[in-house]
C-alpha cells in the first residue's frame, strides 16, 4: 500500500515565524507532490505543486522535494494567524492515483 | 466559474437507512473522486473517474457502497445499507489533469445514528 506519513501536530508556531512541514512517502515511482491546506470545517484547498527535485517558491510559500529521500516539505515564511490550519500533504503515483497523508495540524500564535 | 457542487450539506440517518450523495464537477473536469474523510484524518480515496469510466475503485465497499457518472459529468454515491462507522464527510473533487491538482467541493457530511 502506497504510504504518505505527516507528523499530526500541531506545531504551534509565533507569528512572524518560519513553520516548517515535513512528509515522506513510501513509492519510489512517485511522480508528482502537493500541499492542501484545509480549514476546520471546510475542505482542502491546493496550495503548491512540485514535480522535480528542489525548491518551488510561490510568495511565502516554499515546497521542497528531494526523491532520493522520499521526503516533501512546505515552508511558511512570515506565518500568520490565518495560515493557522490542517496541512496535506499528496502524493501522485503511477496511473494518476493521488493520496493523501493524514496533515499536520499548524497553529499559528499572535 | 463555479466550484464542485456537493448535495446535500448535510445528513442524519438511521442505520441501515439508505443515503446518496450528487457532485457536480467543474466544468470541463474529465477526472472526478470520491474521497472519504473520517475527522482528524486524510481524505481516503473510494473511487476515481475518468470520463464516465471508473478507473480505480479498489477502496470502495462494494457490498454496500455503489458510484455513478452518468454521461461523464455528474456522479452519484449511494450507501445501502448505512452502518455507524460510515458517519463522516464524503468529499467530491474534480480536475481538468488528473494529475494531482483537485478542487473540492464543499463535502457532504453523514451521520448515521
Amino acid at each position: 500500500q502506497k504510504e504518505v506519513e505527516q507528523n499530526s501536530g500541531p506545531l504551534s508556531v509565533p507569528e512572524g515565524a518560519i513553520a516548517s512541514l515535513n512528509c515522506t512517502y513510501s513509492d519510489r515511482g512517485s511522480q508528482s507532490f502537493f500541499w492542501y491546506r484545509q480549514y476546520s470545517g471546510k475542505s482542502p484547498e491546493l496550495i503548491m505543486s512540485i514535480y522535480s527535485n528542489g525548491d518551488k517558491e510561490d510568495g511565502r510559500f516554499t515546497a521542497q522535494l528531494n526523491k532520493a529521500s522520499q521526503y516533501v516539505s512546505l515552508l511558511i515564511r512570515d506565518s500568520q494567524p490565518s495560515d493557522s490550519a490542517t496541512y496535506l500533504c499528496a502524493v501522485s503515483h503511477a496511473g494518476n492515483m493521488l493520496t493523501f497523508g493524514g496533515g499536520t495540524r499548524l497553529m499559528v500564535k499572535p | 466559474e463555479a466550484g464542485v457542487v456537493q448535495s446535500p450539506r448535510y445528513k442524519i440517518i438511521e442505520k441501515k437507512q439508505p443515503v446518496a450523495f450528487w457532485c457536480n464537477p467543474i466544468s470541463g473536469h474529465n477526472t472526478l473522486y470520491w474521497y472519504l474523510q473520517n475527522l482528524g484524518q486524510g481524505p481516503e480515496l473510494l473511487i476515481r473517474y475518468e470520463n464516465e469510466e471508473a478507473v480505480d475503485d479498489s477502496q470502495l465497499p462494494k457490498d454496500r457502497f455503489s458510484a455513478e457518472r452518468l454521461k461523464g459529468v455528474d456522479s452519484t454515491l449511494k450507501i445501502q445499507p448505512a452502518e455507524l462507522g460510515d458517519s463522516a464527510v464524503y468529499l467530491c473533487a474534480s480536475s481538468f489533469s488528473g494529475r494531482g491538482e483537485l478542487f473540492f467541493g464543499e463535502g457532504s457530511r453523514l451521520t448515521v445514528l
